[in-house]
This record gives C-alpha cells, sequence and structure tokens, in this order.
C-alpha cells in the first residue's frame, strides 16, 4: 500500500525553537506539497516542490522554509516557532499530470507554546 | 485569484437519505476534479475523481461535472452514521499538478 509518512503525529514545541517536520512518501511522485490546516480556514499551501532541490513557495510561507534534497522526502522547517503556527501540518503528493489527486499524510499536530 | 466554492454547512440529513454536496470553481482550465473525506482530526482521503462531463458512480457514492457550469457534485445514497464528516471538493490548478482545495461541507448523518 502506498504510503505517504509524516514522522510526528503530535508536537509541542517553545516560542522561538527551530522545528523539523519530516514528510516521505514511496510512490516515486515528483511532486510533493505542505499545507496547514484550521478550523473555518480550510487548507493553506504553505510550499511546494516538483523536483529535487526545487521548491515553489505557497500562499503563506512567511515564518517556514522547506527542503527536498531526496525525492522521497520534503521537509518543513519552522525558524523561529510563534503561537500563531499552532496547526495541523497536512503532507500530500502526486504524480505528475494531477490525474490521480493527492495523497496525504496522517498529519502532524503542532503546538507552540 | 482561482477559487473552489463549497457551503460549510452542516448539513445535517437522516439515515438512509441521499446527501448532495456542490461545489463551484472559478478556473476554466481545469480538467481534474476530486472529492475528499475528512474525518474529524484525521488527514483528507480520497473517495472521488472525475474528469469528464457527466456521472460517476462508485458504490453508494456519485460524483457528477458538469463543465459548462463550473459545477461539480457528489451524491451520497442511503447515507450512514459513519458518513459523518467533512467533505472537501478539490479542483487541479489548469495546467499543473497542484490542486486548489474548497474550505469543505460538513454533513452530519443523524440516526
Amino acid at each position: 500500500d502506498v504510503k505517504v509518512t509524516q514522522s510526528s503525529r503530535y508536537l509541542v514545541k517553545r516560542t522561538g525553537e527551530k522545528v523539523f517536520l519530516e514528510c516521505v512518501q514511496d510512490m516515486d511522485h515528483e511532486n510533493m506539497f505542505w499545507y496547514r490546516q484550521d478550523p473555518g480556514l480550510g487548507l493553506r499551501l504553505i510550499y511546494f516542490s516538483y523536483d529535487v532541490k526545487m521548491k515553489e513557495k505557497g500562499d503563506i510561507p512567511e515564518g517556514y522554509s522547506v527542503s527536498r534534497e531526496k525525492k522521497e522526502r520534503f521537509s518543513l522547517i519552522l525558524e523561529s516557532a510563534s503561537t500563531n503556527q499552532t496547526s495541523m501540518y497536512l503532507c500530500a503528493s502526486i504524480l505528475s499530470g494531477g490525474g490521480y489527486g493527492y495523497t496525504f499524510g496522517s498529519g502532524t499536530r503542532l503546538t507552540v507554546v | 485569484q482561482k477559487e473552489v466554492e463549497q457551503n460549510s454547512g452542516p448539513l445535517s440529513v437522516p439515515e438512509g437519505a441521499i446527501a448532495s454536496l456542490n461545489c463551484t470553481y472559478s478556473d476554466r482550465g481545469s480538467q481534474s476534479f476530486f472529492w475528499y473525506r475528512q474525518y474529524s482530526g484525521k488527514s483528507p482521503e480520497l473517495i472521488m475523481s472525475i474528469y469528464s462531463n457527466g456521472d460517476k458512480e462508485d458504490g453508494r457514492f456519485t460524483a457528477q461535472l458538469n463543465k459548462a457550469s463550473q459545477y461539480v457534485s457528489l451524491l451520497i445514497r442511503d447515507s450512514q452514521p459513519s458518513d459523518s464528516a467533512t467533505y472537501l471538493c478539490a479542483v487541479n490548478e489548469g495546467g499543473y499538478n497542484k490542486l486548489i482545495f474548497g474550505a469543505g461541507t460538513r454533513l452530519a448523518v443523524h440516526p
């Protein structure tokens, strides 16, 4: 069964910490995405990547960066965590051509205190 | 700004009834359309995809697409309490692999 795996289901971090969220997919997908989801705001795209070492800003990139050194791994980095970054973070991947839709990871519920 | 719009609900239907969920989109270049189901605290899971005008059926689910009207819908027949979830409509951004999501419709099926 194909999978997108997010390294942590729940995380609690302190304000100002540097936070790494990891996402690994085993489907050989070229395209990977990071979203955050907040009540009433839906899914908001943070960053995405169409290829290794390639990244594009989404709708809300401020305060975040990403890394894609290998095709299967896409990392989201919170440079200095703040309380307004408390959220559910979802990683997704999709095969080029887009015809099959995203496969989502199970999500990481991040709380910044 | 390309948009996907859904009624936020909640849509409340009795068990055994047909639930009808609707979605409109703004990007005429979109070619692929998806419905995701999301239970509270979980990640979205893909339940239906549709690419051509008309209906596509899969079990109790039917997706309907009308590209001229830029309209996608999902029908759930014989609704069950286990269908209670938020349903997200997603549309590919024309020519790209990126999906644009609606905010979701919350469905509540009561016994």
